[in-house]
């Protein structure tokens, strides 16, 4: 059990437009969903902490109206990069939580803003 | 910020080799964890380890804590070609589940 996914699975967009992350708990019900950010050959840097129905918490430096963020539900968050540039292409990994210490990560979505 | 630490950033072994991986932190902690990520993929946890334990082990894994020097160590016995990925250290402070992860290092084991 606790199965993470992650839609899509890597995303092209042009500079401007907005790009949707879907983060799927598959077997259980996150009580918290993260949300991290990682560049090439370095360390997973969060974003944002999100939980069910209420607003999503950021990371100092993280700018909550480009990087938006839905919990709709408890098996779904969403990550949405607005106004997309070429310094936001990233690797974008979610993880939910179900009270436990331990969290459940995604696959990740690779992002490349051309 | 990064809180954690890690040391080497990269280590190559012969395969069947002990292969050990320390992390340091700041702040106090609740817990620390280990998670292992292959190349472009997502993290997978691997054990647990809380502040008021020294030491615990899992299979070949063996994860030991020291809270008064602030580090933690995951041993990796007779490794394998299938352990190459990137360990990660994540502690995780007391009051919230967030997790602030170290800068990893990259394993790569030689068949």
């Amino acid at each position: 059990g606790a199965v993470v996914s992650q839609h899509p699975s890597r995303v092209i967009c042009k500079s401007g437009t907005s790009v949707k992350i879907e983060c799927r708990s598959l077997d259980f019900q996150a009580t918290t969903m993260f949300w991290y950010r990682q560049f090439p050959k370095k360390s997973l840097m969060l974003m944002a902490t999100s939980n069910e129905g209420s607003k999503a918490t950021y990371e100092q430096g993280v700018e909550k109206d480009k990087f938006l963020i839905n919990h709709a539900s408890l098996t779904l968050s969403t990550l949405t990069v607005t106004s997309a540039h070429p310094e936001d292409s990233s690797f974008y990994i979610c993880s939910a939580g179900r009270g436990s210490p331990e969290q459940y990560f995604g696959p990740g979505t690779r992002l490349t803003v051309t | 910020s990064q809180q954690g630490e890690e040391d080497p950033q990269a280590l190559s072994i012969q395969e069947g080799e002990n292969a050990t991986m320390n992390c340091s932190y700041k702040t106090s902690i609740n817990n620390l964890q280990w998670y292992r990520q292959n190349s472009g993929r997502g993290l997978v946890h691997l054990i647990l380890i809380r502040s008021n334990e020294r030491e615990k082990h899992s299979g070949r894994l063996r994860v030991t804590l020291d809270t008064s020097k602030k580090s933690s160590s995951l041993l990796i016995t007779a490794s394998r070609a299938a352990d190459t990925a990137s360990y990660f250290c994540a502690t995780e402070g007391f009051g919230n589940e967030k997790l602030t992860f170290g800068t990893g290092t990259r394993l790569t084991i030689i068949p």
